[in-house]
């Protein structure tokens, strides 16, 4: 059973291009989630999504930033003209429903850079 | 929104002292997991706890849940260098969306 697959591993983008970001979750999976995270700092959340639908998403800036589930294929989050802040390490996790004691598998993430 | 803190923010310990890492929040706590992420690496999910008071073990870690489920906490004991890396707690809020704590990271010297 493959996990969360994420790619590419790292990307490198100039200040105002399109970054766009992949995540595969787990096969049985139905929920979705993307989280951010700065160097030395913690996860932060983005957006919860499952298949074809946002269900929060709280955590995302309100320009540039959007994210998709469609019913067939990866999730997508895509960030539009990006700026030097966008650098972090973007985080996409896949889980069952948690109140079974589930905890979420989480992807190798994707390393942005942004010059 | 709620925050959920943790500390120390960073803890350097002797190979074969204990360490542990405290999770405290404002709000009361709905289920708590926690997780470690090695350095460059990914954030693994480690446990969960339900009830009021619940103690886990896995091998050389304790895991507690207060009594008033506002805090929880994650004890290790004898550490190794391969317990290096950053623990965080997370609330799940009831529902599937986590809340993620500020973290503790471990550095074990030989």
């Amino acid at each position: 059973n493959a996990g969360v697959m994420q790619n590419p591993r790292h990307l490198v983008r100039r200040r105002g291009q399109e970054a766009r970001l992949r995540c595969s979750p787990v096969k049985g999976h139905s929920h979705v989630y993307w989280y951010r995270q700065l160097p030395e700092e913690g996860l932060k959340f983005m957006v919860y999504l499952q298949k074809e639908n946002i269900i929060d998403e709280s955590g995302m800036p309100k320009e540039r930033f959007s994210a998709e589930f469609p019913k067939e294929g990866p999730s997508i989050l895509r960030i539009q003209q990006v700026v030097r802040g966008d650098s972090a390490a973007y985080f996409c996790a896949s889980s069952r429903a948690l109140d079974r004691g589930y905890g979420y598998t989480f992807g190798s993430g994707t390393r942005l850079t942004v010059v | 929104g709620q925050q959920v803190m943790q500390i120390p923010q960073y803890q350097h310990v002797q190979e074969g002292e204990d360490f542990t890492t405290y999770c405290n929040s404002s709000t009361t706590l709905s289920n708590i997991q926690w997780y470690k992420q090695r350095p460059g690496g990914h954030p693994v999910f480690l446990i969960q706890l339900v009830k009021s008071g619940e103690v886990k073990k896995q091998k050389r870690l304790t895991f507690q849940f207060g009594e008033a489920k506002k805090n929880s906490s994650l004890h290790i004991t004898a550490t190794q260098t391969t317990d290096v890396g950053t623990y965080f707690c997370a609330d799940t809020g009831g529902g599937n969306k986590l809340t993620f704590g500020t973290g503790t990271q471990l550095k074990v010297e030989l």
